[in-house]
């Protein structure tokens, strides 16, 4: 399996900062990497795949990169709703990994 | 708009089965592949399973060990989730979800189910 490795686990920010989370894959996922935003008690939401495409309706301040097997999610400009957990997922191989989650909160 | 709406969730005990369904509406759903994500209480996301649009291929995570089944119904636009032997450890929410484009991402989720597998 691949697996997927992300970091920080937790981060603490302001509205207005800017905040990256990396997610790192085992092996190669060819860009084939998703990431998803989380708030409690709702299901998960698509915000950026392949790595660096903005899903429909998603805020411009939501961005994607890959580099190898590196991946980030950078959100500038930090908006109030966008405190929440972050996960990736790779959907290269079965059975498409997620990494265990950032969660964004307000400092 | 894409809406999927899952049942069956509830608590059981340890051993016992359960059968989830999903109900898809507002998309063609023989389409799609189908997948199941699950969430233990205050843990990350879990891949469970996928069925592929014509029901004939199935794949399982390592920890289902022969005990869940996915299915299908393309007349009735549901997908379904039969649990068998369940473990405290199968307790979670259970996403219904649809797997869109190449490569693949979920797009839509229902809103879960919940499973408490206890004793």
């Amino acid at each position: 399996d691949t697996q997927m490795t992300q970091s920080p686990s937790s981060l603490s920010a302001s509205v207005g900062d800017s905040v990256t989370i990396t997610c790192r894959a085992s092996q190669s996922v060819s860009g084939y990497l998703n990431w998803y935003q989380q708030k409690p008690g709702r299901a998960p939401k698509l915000l950026i795949y392949t790595a660096i495409n903005l899903q429909s309706g998603v805020p411009s301040r939501f961005s994607g990169s890959e580099s190898g097997t590196d991946f980030t999610l950078t959100i500038s400009s930090l908006q109030p709703e966008d405190f929440a957990t972050y996960y990736c997922q790779q959907s290269y191989n079965l059975p498409f990994t997620f990494g265990q989650g950032t969660r964004l909160e307000i400092k | 708009q894409v809406q999927l709406v899952e049942s069956g969730g509830g608590v059981v005990q340890p051993g016992t089965s359960l059968k989830l369904s999903c109900a898809a509406s507002g998309l063609s759903f023989s389409l799609y592949g189908m997948h199941w994500v699950r969430q233990a209480p205050g843990k990350g996301l879990e891949w469970v399973s996928v069925i592929w649009p014509d029901g004939n291929t199935k794949y399982y995570g390592d920890f289902v060990k022969g005990r869940f089944t996915v299915s299908r119904d393309n007349f009735k636009d549901t997908l379904y989730l039969q649990m068998n032997s369940l473990r405290a450890e199968d307790t979670a929410v259970y996403y219904c979800v649809r797997s869109f484009g190449t490569p693949s991402r979920y797009d839509s989720w229902g809103q879960g189910t919940l499973v408490i597998v206890s004793s």
